[in-house]
């Protein structure tokens, strides 16, 4: 069936490296998407999102990217610093399903520093 | 956090007995959600509400209700707990639905023996 995954669970980087988190969709019918953050004992925190209608989405020190064509999202975090070790989920939902928004399992980002 | 608090924030309880885990926030907004977080699942939507007494199912509802008499208050209710069920309940809530940013509470960890 339609699912939303990750491509890596777990990814290590250096502090001050830049990070890229991927993730892969397979319901064309999705039209927003969302990054969250969670740290370990916390609640997801949302970090950034995007819409269909665009291609890229800058904030602090994050990008996320959306190539429709071969459904795929990913996350770059910028000069990594050791908060950013989380549990990073994308999640996915659509116009005829906006209450149900579909998280992926997860990808654990470690930095060493 | 937001203005969202769940209780309680452990339990352990036997199979067979209900369980009925609160979530509380002080922001008046609309819709409210449960989640129930497992390893390789991500988060997965049991119940939503899109206002005071309005609420539909998710993706894993069965074995699951809620109710929402007030704005502030959303309950979800295992009306009879089974090792299943173990797992750690997350509330969010949001101002327009699940296609807008989303607030997280600090989750519930649940052992069901």
């Amino acid at each position: 069936g339609e699912s939303v995954g990750l491509h890596l669970p777990t990814l290590s980087v250096q502090e001050g490296d830049n990070s890229i988190i991927n993730c892969a969709y397979s319901n064309s019918a999705s039209d927003y998407f969302i990054w969250y953050k969670q740290e370990s004992g916390k609640g997801p925190q949302f970090i950034i999102d995007i819409r269909s209608n665009m291609d890229k989405r800058q904030g602090q020190r994050v990008t996320v990217l959306l190539n429709k064509t071969v459904k795929h999202l990913s996350l770059q975090i910028a000069a990594t610093q050791p908060g950013d070790s989380a549990v990073y989920f994308c999640a996915e939902t659509g116009l005829l399903a906006n209450n149900d928004m579909r998280f992926g399992a997860g990808t654990r980002l470690t930095v060493k520093p | 956090d937001a203005g969202i608090t769940q209780s309680p924030r452990h339990k352990v309880t036997e199979t067979g007995t209900p369980v009925t885990l609160r979530c509380h926030q002080t922001e008046n907004h609309r819709y409210m959600y449960w989640y129930r977080q497992d390893p390789g699942h991500g988060l997965r939507l049991i119940h939503y509400s899109y206002g005071v007494k309005d609420t539909d199912k998710g993706e894993v509802s069965d074995g699951y209700s809620v109710s929402r008499s007030k704005t502030e208050d959303f309950l979800l209710t295992l009306e009879s707990a089974t090792s299943s069920q173990t797992s750690v309940y997350f509330c969010a809530i949001s101002v327009r639905g699940m296609n807008t940013e989303a607030f997280f509470g600090q989750g519930t960890r649940l052992t069901v023996v």
